[in-house]
């Protein structure tokens, strides 16, 4: 089955840029989907196909995808970025849908 | 206003049965495809299945294959989540959550929290 991997933690300090990795093997063919979760929360979607923003999120909130990594870029993080972040793809040659392990993302 | 709205928390006992439910609002219910998601205390999201309200074709991961049962009333606009037979390792957050076109999951419910235990 189709594996997605992330980093357990990410750490930036307000006001810089942080990064968050997804890696797959060929990822770059798969749409990639991005969603933040929140202590308590639901998760709420980020970025889909790679790059595209839903509406209500900031632009600060962007997405990119090639070869066997995607990455979720956060410019100018804020305290309220803090939270968990998780990749998803679906995989078409077993018809499932896989999420990464997720990322936690602390703003120091 | 698109929602999905899940039933209230469950405190069952091991063995037990169980379903629960989501209801979509705001759409075309019969439209859109509603996915599973399983949460464990502490864990990551995981996929546990999908359902098309329209024909009520289903898939599921092979994880819970056999283990859960998804299905749904298109009449009053409901997904629901079963289990025969519960154990304290279905203890967990579940939620259900709207499919956009075999892409993202737009629209998430609330969550049900859901405690197995004697």
């Amino acid at each position: 089955s189709y594996v997605l991997t992330q980093p357990p933690s990410v750490s930036v300090a307000p006001g810089k840029t942080a990064r968050i990795t997804c890696g797959g093997n060929n990822i770059g063919s798969k749409s990639v989907h991005w969603y933040q979760q929140k202590p308590g929360q639901a998760p709420v979607l980020v970025v889909y196909d790679d790059s595209d923003r839903p509406s209500g999120i900031p632009e600060r909130f962007s997405g990119s995808n090639s070869g066997n990594t995607a990455t979720l870029t956060i410019s100018r993080v804020e305290a309220g970025d803090e939270a968990d972040y998780y990749c998803q793809v679906w995989d078409s040659s077993s018809d499932h849908w896989v999420f990464g392990g997720g990322t936690k993302l602390t703003v120091l | 206003e698109v929602q999905l709205v899940q039933s209230g928390a469950e405190v069952k006992k091991p063995g037990e049965s169980l379903k629960i439910s989501c209801k979509g609002s705001g759409y075309s219910f019969t439209s859109y495809w509603i996915g599973w998601v399983r949460q464990m205390p502490g864990k990551g999201l995981e996929w546990m299945g999908i359902i098309y309200p329209g024909d009520s074709d289903t898939r599921y991961s092979p994880s819970f294959q056999g283990q859960v049962t998804i299905s749904a009333d298109k009449s009053i606009s409901t997904a629901y989540l079963q289990w025969s037979s519960l154990k304290a390792s279905d203890t967990a957050m579940y939620y259900c959550a709207r499919l956009l076109s075999f892409g993202p999951f737009d629209y998430w419910g609330q969550g049900t929290l859901v405690t197995v235990s004697s």
